[in-house]
């Protein structure tokens, strides 16, 4: 029930094309959905975050979409560039915990070619 | 602003040997995460605290202390070295307004 699970496990795109990566979550206590990315050789930094309230959020290239019912959301990336190849990973979290602990996904890591 | 720093950032151990892992932050950030991160595995969390003088087990603990005397510092304790702890560890902080965690840069172990 804590499981966070992503595909694919790897992407690979040309420039320009909208790559998609897709999360499932079983625990409906979840409320908190980030998405981080990673280049190599560095820690993970925060893209773009997510809350149940609503179905999609925009930033820049980045959207989140989100479906409640099917407890399942995903990343989309419009005019991917080559710069935005990097490992790519959903979480998850009870916000109204005292923890802030996340469940990361897998990670996804996505090449794009120029 | 320095954010969160970890120290050594690349380590060879020995099985059986000690060793500690420095993470400090300097964003007054109460909460604190060690994760650890393997190839296709996503990342692993290893222990938390919410403050200081308070720890807690995360998903995978074992073989693993930590203690958090200062708001500022973290640090992860691995006794008695073992090849499955071979891994990049990554220390973050929670900005408790956003939710959002700041990582360090991550500290590469390898155990043989």
């Amino acid at each position: 029930q804590q499981q966070v699970k992503q595909s694919p496990q790897s992407l690979i795109v040309q420039k320009g094309g909208i790559p998609i990566i897709n999360c499932a979550y079983e625990n409906t206590a979840f409320d908190y959905f980030p998405w981080y990315q990673q280049f190599p050789g560095k820690g993970p930094a925060l893209l773009i975050a997510i809350r149940p309230d609503v179905s999609e959020k925009k930033e820049g290239r980045f959207t989140i979409s989100f479906n409640k019912s099917a407890k399942q959301f995903s990343l989309h990336i419009m005019d991917s560039q080559p710069g935005d190849s990097a490992t790519y990973f959903c979480a998850a979290s009870m916000g109204s915990s005292n923890t802030g602990k996340l469940i990361f996904g897998q990670g996804t890591t996505l090449q794009v070619k120029p | 602003n320095a954010g969160v720093t970890q120290t050594p950032k690349f380590r060879i151990l020995k099985i059986g040997q000690s060793m500690t892992l420095q993470c400090t932050q300097d964003m007054n950030h109460n909460y604190m995460y060690w994760y650890r991160q393997d190839p296709g595995m996503g990342l692993k969390l290893i222990y938390y605290s919410v403050g200081a003088g308070i720890t807690d087990k995360g998903e995978v603990p074992n073989g693993y202390n930590v203690s958090r005397s200062t708001t500022e510092d973290f640090p992860l304790r691995l006794e008695l070295a073992a090849p499955s702890q071979t891994s990049v560890y990554f220390c973050a902080s929670r900005d408790s307004n956003t939710g959002e965690l700041f990582f360090g840069e991550g500290s590469r172990l390898t155990v043989l």
